[in-house]
């Protein structure tokens, strides 16, 4: 009940395109859901959150989609560039476990020019 | 703003002997700091979470006695993995969050760059 569960595994997309990166989650009480992008060798860095109030949020050119009865939430990159290929993970914790955050297994981004 | 750090960035030990890394969040009072490792390709795994001034709590399956954890200062924690072996080879990662009422990095955690340790 724990898991996060992330699709795809792996991800190539023109660059111009959209990428779209899936997570599932089974516990309902998760109430953060955070995206990072990490590049090799580097740490995670967060590239946007959500909380199960909204349904959208957007910064930028990213944006996440939230569904709370279907338990599951989206990362969605516009107009991909060749400089956004990395790893991306997504995340969920919950504010009473003092936010440990469960990782999706990733999905690694490749955007050709 | 949100600059955590760690040092060193690389470290290469013998086998047996011990490591300290140290993790600093430079811009920020960090009341609660987590351990990860990473193998490669693979996804982040929490290691411990520590919060300043009292024992870290460590996962499942995590050796407390092999990965002493200390977090004693807001700014500061240490993760010193003693007696190393090449099974221990590994990226480690830290992050830090505020976790003050009204404070304003919300609920986020902000990683470290990480340190590649490797065990001969």
């Amino acid at each position: 009940q724990q898991q996060v569960k992330q699709s795809p595994q792996s991800l190539i997309v023109q660059k111009g395109g959209i990428s779209i990166i899936n997570c599932a989650y089974e516990n309902t009480a998760f109430d953060y859901f955070p995206w990072y992008q990490q590049f090799p060798g580097k740490g995670p860095a967060l590239l946007i959150a959500i909380r199960p109030d909204v349904s959208e949020k957007k910064e930028g050119r990213f944006t996440i989609s939230f569904n709370k009865s279907a338990k599951q939430f989206s990362l969605h990159i516009m107009d991909s560039q060749p400089g956004d290929s990395a790893t991306y993970f997504c995340a969920a914790s919950r504010m009473d476990s003092s936010y440990k955050l469960i990782f999706g297994s990733g999905t690694r981004l490749l955007v050709r020019p | 703003g949100a600059v955590v750090s760690q040092h060193p960035s690389r470290v290469i030990c013998k086998s047996g002997t011990s490591v300290k890394i140290e993790c600093r969040s430079l811009d920020f009072q960090a009341t609660t700091m987590f351990w990860y490792r990473q193998f490669p390709k693979q996804s982040l795994m929490l290691m411990a979470t520590s919060n300043e001034g009292s024992k870290a709590t460590y996962e499942q399956g995590v050796e407390k006695d092999k990965f002493l954890i200390n977090h004693a200062s807001l700014t500061l924690s240490t993760l010193t993995v003693t007696s190393a072996h090449p099974e221990d080879s590994s990226f480690y990662i830290c992050s830090a969050k505020e976790g003050r009422a009204g404070g304003y990095l919300g609920d986020e955690q902000y990683f470290g760059p990480g340190t590649r340790l490797t065990v001969t």
